[in-house]
């Protein structure tokens, strides 16, 4: 698996639009870019995975550059239930495993 | 969408004794399940694959006599820490891979809710 960047820590205003990156330079074209989130004493819960084109669905958006290299995971309108750690993940279609990184603390704020 | 359960959710046991935690997949046949381990403050780490009906891979540095892991059907797999010790404590957590056609899409794995695992 690729690995991926991603800063240590994020504050958000509630209500606003969070943004995460993720960078993911050596990812290989068969690689897709997995969005996972943990809150605090829970199993992480699956958000959203793309691999060229930008995704969106009920929770987030991922917005995938042209070259693959970074990518952004969008909360349109964060809450307090978003404080989580967040997991970028860049594995193949078929990984048997993932690989977890130190993630990025996203605090919501009020 | 696809629902992991694991139970139980937290256990204290005495040191030396053993202990089962149960991964279950609810709404959907999991041929593959993973095992990992997390400590406080740091990643999930992978420790085991489980295939349904056969042995389970472990990672390097996990024992596989200590912690026995055993994928009898499709939704269900059940990881034993025998002799536990106070370094066992640990946020145990299992996952359970969807195949292509699944809910999520290409392969997505699933996480349970953990189970809390305290050895005095």
């Amino acid at each position: 698996d690729a690995k991926t960047t991603q800063p240590p820590s994020m504050d958000c205003a509630e209500g606003r639009a969070a943004n995460l990156p993720c960078n993911h330079s050596t990812i290989s074209g068969n690689e897709y870019v997995y969005w996972y989130r943990q809150i605090h004493s829970q199993g992480p819960q699956y958000i959203i995975h793309g691999l060229k084109n930008n995704e969106t669905n009920e929770m987030a958006s991922l917005i995938i550059t042209e070259d693959r290299k970074s990518s952004t995971l969008i909360l349109p309108h964060a809450t307090l239930r978003d404080t989580a750690v967040y997991y970028c993940i860049a594995a193949s279609g078929s990984a048997r495993q993932l690989t977890f990184g130190s993630g990025t603390q996203l605090t919501v704020l009020p | 969408g696809a629902v992991v359960s694991q139970h139980p959710s937290r256990v204290i046991c005495k040191s030396g004794t053993s202990v089962k935690i149960e991964c279950r997949s609810l709404d959907f046949q999991a041929t593959t399940m993973f095992w990992y381990r997390q400590f406080p403050k740091q990643s999930l780490m992978l420790m085991a694959t489980s295939n349904e009906g056969s042995k389970a891979t472990y990672e390097q540095g996990v024992e596989k006599d200590k912690f026995l892991i055993n994928h009898a059907s499709l939704t269900l797999s059940t990881l034993t820490v025998t002799s536990a010790h106070p370094e066992d404590s640990s946020f145990y957590i299992c996952s359970a891979r969807v195949g292509s056609g699944g809910a999520g899409g290409i392969d997505t794995q699933y996480f349970g809710p953990g189970t809390r695992l305290t050895v005095l």
